[in-house]
């Protein structure tokens, strides 16, 4: 059973903080990884993808993957209160299906 | 605005009901799914279809069956569904190839209430 691990959160972070959301898979022949935000309510929405092992920046956004350990992650420097809403990681199994987590819920406190 | 428009947004229907959800893109993708979202789940892969044949079929049980007559339209009929198919069902397309199927743009999704 190939999965994506989530901790479900709530992350609670302060206005202006570094929020720092976690994702394991257990696919080995995972190679590409996405990062959603969904508001509540609202649908996912792409935020980042990373294709390759190391650091990858948009903006506020950085995206981390460690193929090796399995893991990846997702920095989301300067925290705003509009960042509040679920991060879904998803990866991209070996016959090109996205495997979703569960979602981490972030709350940004002004 | 995705450019991924789902109808209708909210549904309330019966079991023995026959209804259908709607989904167009127009991205000029190749590729469109059905997921299901509901509450402390992961998003569940459903159907994908790509240039219009369904390569996947994540083993749904047959009251929900999919449509895809072009690459911008995809259907999904429901039938003699089961309360605990109430659910968050979200229309996604992207491209065909490659990493480029991970890069998925939903529509707002159609929120179903089963009686």
């Amino acid at each position: 059973q190939k999965e994506v691990e989530q901790n479900s959160g709530p992350l609670s972070v302060p206005e202006g903080a570094i929020a720092s959301l976690n994702c394991t898979y257990s696919d080995r022949g995972s190679q590409s990884f996405f990062w959603y935000r969904q508001y509540s309510g609202k649908s996912p929405e792409l935020i980042m993808s990373i294709y390759s092992n190391g650091d990858k920046e948009d903006g506020r956004f950085t995206a981390q993957l460690n193929k090796a350990s399995q893991y990846v992650s997702l920095l989301i420097r300067d925290s705003q209160p509009s960042d509040s809403a679920t991060y879904l990681c998803g990866g991209l199994d070996s016959s090109y299906k996205l495997i979703f987590g569960s979602g981490t819920r972030l709350l940004v406190r002004p | 605005e995705t450019g991924v428009t789902q109808t209708p947004r909210h549904l309330v229907m019966g079991m023995t009901n026959k209804k259908s959800l709607k989904c167009e893109q127009h991205l000029g993708h190749n590729a469109m799914y059905w997921y299901k979202q509901s509450a402390k789940k992961p998003l569940e892969l459903m159907f994908v279809y790509s240039l219009e044949e369904r390569v996947e079929n994540n083993s749904v049980p047959s009251r929900f069956s999919p449509e895809c007559p072009n690459s911008s339209h995809l259907f999904l009929h429901l039938h003699t569904l089961q309360p605990e198919d109430s659910a968050l069902y979200l229309c996604a397309s992207s491209r065909t190839s490659g990493s480029g199927t991970g890069e998925l743009f939903f529509g707002e999704g159609s929120r179903l209430t089963v009686l």
